[in-house]
């Protein structure tokens, strides 16, 4: 069974850091890209950004990049997401999900399975 | 603002039909296909349809997705109470190099 399980909640004070984890396990982590999605209190899914574990190729969406960290360690099949400077602004869940590819009549990526999300509080 | 408009709500009675819009442009919807997603009160997203209006196991076929050119849409028949939820829509946008989601629609089943 391909699952991900995420690491637990975080309460953060201003101006901290942070870095959360995603374990995967049930399917080969190098060889599938996985990502990062925000959802703020009350708020929808945000796309942050997804890493090729294999290699370590990241991408960011332009709202996220310089923002954040994305990083993997193919050794022990985990992801993470990194922040070096929390702002009050980043309180949300934040989801892991592996991102899956298929090249047919047009181009899908498409996340399956997601973790059970990570809560980030910041607050001073 | 998502770069995907999905309408904020949409309702109807158990057993009949419901559709949810997916509006984008030709950098994200028109050239890639759409997933759309379950969010469940309380739960984490769960992926609902994928590439050609594909189904993971165990979802129903009561399911199902219609596309034009820069939209796609969702549509639930049937509706059951346990099917209110969040609705995502998401997608590749070339342009950005990035995903994107639409920024979701509430299900109410009355």
């Amino acid at each position: 069974e391909v699952q991900l399980v995420q690491s637990g909640a975080e309460v953060k004070k201003p101006g901290e850091s942070l870095k959360i984890s995603c374990k995967a396990s049930g399917y080969s982590f190098s060889t599938d890209w996985i990502g990062w999605v925000r959802q703020m209190p009350g708020k929808g899914l945000e796309w942050m950004g997804i890493i090729y574990p294999g290699d370590s190729e990241t991408r960011y969406s332009p709202s996220f990049e310089g923002q954040v960290t994305i990083s993997a360690d193919k050794s022990i099949s985990t992801a993470y997401l990194q922040w070096s400077s929390l702002k009050a602004s980043d309180t949300a869940i934040y989801y892991c999900a592996r991102l899956l590819l298929w090249f047919g009549e047009k181009p899908a990526r498409y996340f399956d399975p997601w973790g059970q999300g990570t809560l980030v509080t910041v607050s001073s | 603002q998502s770069v995907l408009t999905q309408p904020p709500s949409v309702s109807a009675a158990p057993g009949q039909k419901v559709t949810i819009s997916c509006s984008g442009s030709s950098s994200n919807i028109g050239s890639n296909y759409v997933s759309w997603y379950q969010q469940l009160p309380g739960t984490a997203p769960k992926l609902l349809i994928y590439e050609n209006n594909k189904r993971p196991s165990g979802i129903p076929d009561r399911f199902s997705v219609s596309k034009s050119d820069t939209s796609a849409t969702l549509a639930i028949t049937g509706l059951q109470t346990g099917d209110e939820a969040d609705y995502y829509c998401g997608t590749w946008d070339s342009s950005l190099s990035a995903g994107v989601f639409g920024g979701g629609t509430k299900l109410t089943v009355l």
